[in-house]
This record gives C-alpha cells, sequence and structure tokens, in this order.
C-alpha cells in the first residue's frame, strides 16, 4: 500500500484567483492521477500526472485549467486557475503501484469558491 | 459508451443483517472490476478486486460475485455492525488498464 498526503486539506477562495494542491507519496510511483468529487457525486478522472512528461487530460479538462507538475516520482501538484463556484469540489490524487491494479487515494481538498 | 450503474438510493440495513450492493454495467468486458470503501470527508478506500474468470471472493465479512454474462457485480457484507456504514463504489478499468471508473456509489447505513 501507499501513503498519500494532500494539502492543502481545504481552503476557501475567490472567484478569479488560483489555487495549487500538493500531493506527496510515501514511496515511488509511476502513476498518480487527479480526480475531481463533486458534492454528491462520484469520483471524475481529471488527469493523468506521468513523471517526464506532460499530463494526459480525460475529456473536459484542459491543461490552461488544470496545470499538473510531476517534478519526481513521490509528488505531484495540481492547480486550479481562474477559480469559479462551478469548481467547488473535492480534488483527490491517488496513485497505482505497478504490482497491483488498486488505486490509493489521498485525504482530498476539499475547495470552496465564493 | 461504458456505463456503471449503483443503486443511487440509500440501503438501510439492521444492525446484523447481510446487507447486498449491486453494481451494473454496460457496453463493457472488464477483465475485472473492483469494490472501494469512502467514508465522508475521506478518500475512497480499496476492498476488493475480483477478476473475469473468478465467480466470488471473500475478505473478512465482505464477499463480492461477478457475473460477466449479467454484466453484474453483487458486494454482499454479512453480520453488518453500524461501522460499516459508509459509501461504497464499484470501479472497472478502462481501456488504458491503470486507469479506473467510478460507479456513483451506494450509501450504506447500518442502524443499531
Amino acid at each position: 500500500s501507499a501513503v498519500i498526503s494532500q494539502k492543502p486539506s481545504r481552503d476557501i477562495c475567490q472567484r478569479g484567483t488560483s489555487l495549487t494542491i500538493q500531493c506527496q507519496v510515501d514511496s515511488q510511483v509511476t502513476m498518480m492521477f487527479w480526480y475531481r468529487q463533486q458534492p454528491g457525486q462520484s469520483l471524475t478522472l481529471i488527469a493523468t500526472a506521468n513523471q517526464g512528461s506532460e499530463a494526459t487530460y480525460e475529456s473536459g479538462f484542459v491543461i490552461d485549467k488544470f496545470p499538473i507538475s510531476r517534478p519526481n516520482l513521490t509528488f505531484s501538484t495540481l492547480t486550479v486557475s481562474n477559480m469559479s463556484p462551478e469548481d467547488s469540489s473535492i480534488y483527490l490524487c491517488s496513485v497505482s503501484p505497478e504490482t497491483s491494479r488498486e488505486q490509493y487515494f489521498g485525504p482530498g481538498t476539499r475547495l470552496t469558491v465564493t | 459508451s461504458q456505463k456503471i450503474e449503483q443503486n443511487s438510493e440509500a440501503l438501510n440495513i439492521q444492525e446484523g443483517k447481510t446487507a447486498t450492493l449491486t453494481c451494473n454495467y454496460t457496453n463493457y468486458s472488464p477483465a475485472y472490476l473492483q469494490w472501494y470503501r469512502q467514508d465522508p470527508g475521506r478518500g475512497p478506500v480499496f476492498l476488493l478486486l475480483i477478476r473475469e474468470n473468478e465467480k466470488e471472493k471473500r475478505k473478512e465479512r465482505l464477499k463480492v460475485t461477478f457475473d460477466t454474462t449479467l454484466k453484474q457485480s453483487l458486494f454482499h457484507i454479512t453480520a453488518s455492525q453500524p461501522a460499516d456504514s459508509a459509501t461504497y463504489l464499484c470501479a472497472l478499468p478502462r481501456s488504458s488498464a491503470s486507469k479506473i471508473i467510478f460507479g456513483s456509489g451506494t450509501r450504506l447505513s447500518i442502524r443499531p
């Protein structure tokens, strides 16, 4: 298994600003994922953060709005840019060890945009 | 397109009874299926993975079945306890095996 921490755990931000969320893993992993979970909804994959290459974004998500960094095998950041109230959500990072199929999730960052 | 359906209504079960949750999928032939538990304010926690050639898998009080003909998985919690109250999500792999799609989840409440 992997232990994942996220910062911040929650934040309240003003419309038009940006927030960077950090994800730290206690072991080296190749695949890291960023999800969004809107209130009462399930998880939607935003992008896959690849070390040494650009992130791969899912349909409906673009790099300008959600830039991702992956400087090494234990760390990634997701920035939510030019925020609007529709971006209010929980943002989760997860990792998938190469030897298994399950994913391990961080505790999430609860973002409220006013 | 690939679709996963879970009971959107909450399931309320008396303590000690068996809780059964359903996951149906369409337009899909997954090699495996996973179940996760999510508590309020926390990330999902992996519980079980069952492969397409396995009919049933058990882990302590949990049992998962996988019927590839019906395109359905059943998740059972026997001798349920209030501590089992949570939202349970099923997940299937996408075309890229490292990515998974989550169902909408079923909220389970176990009353004492």
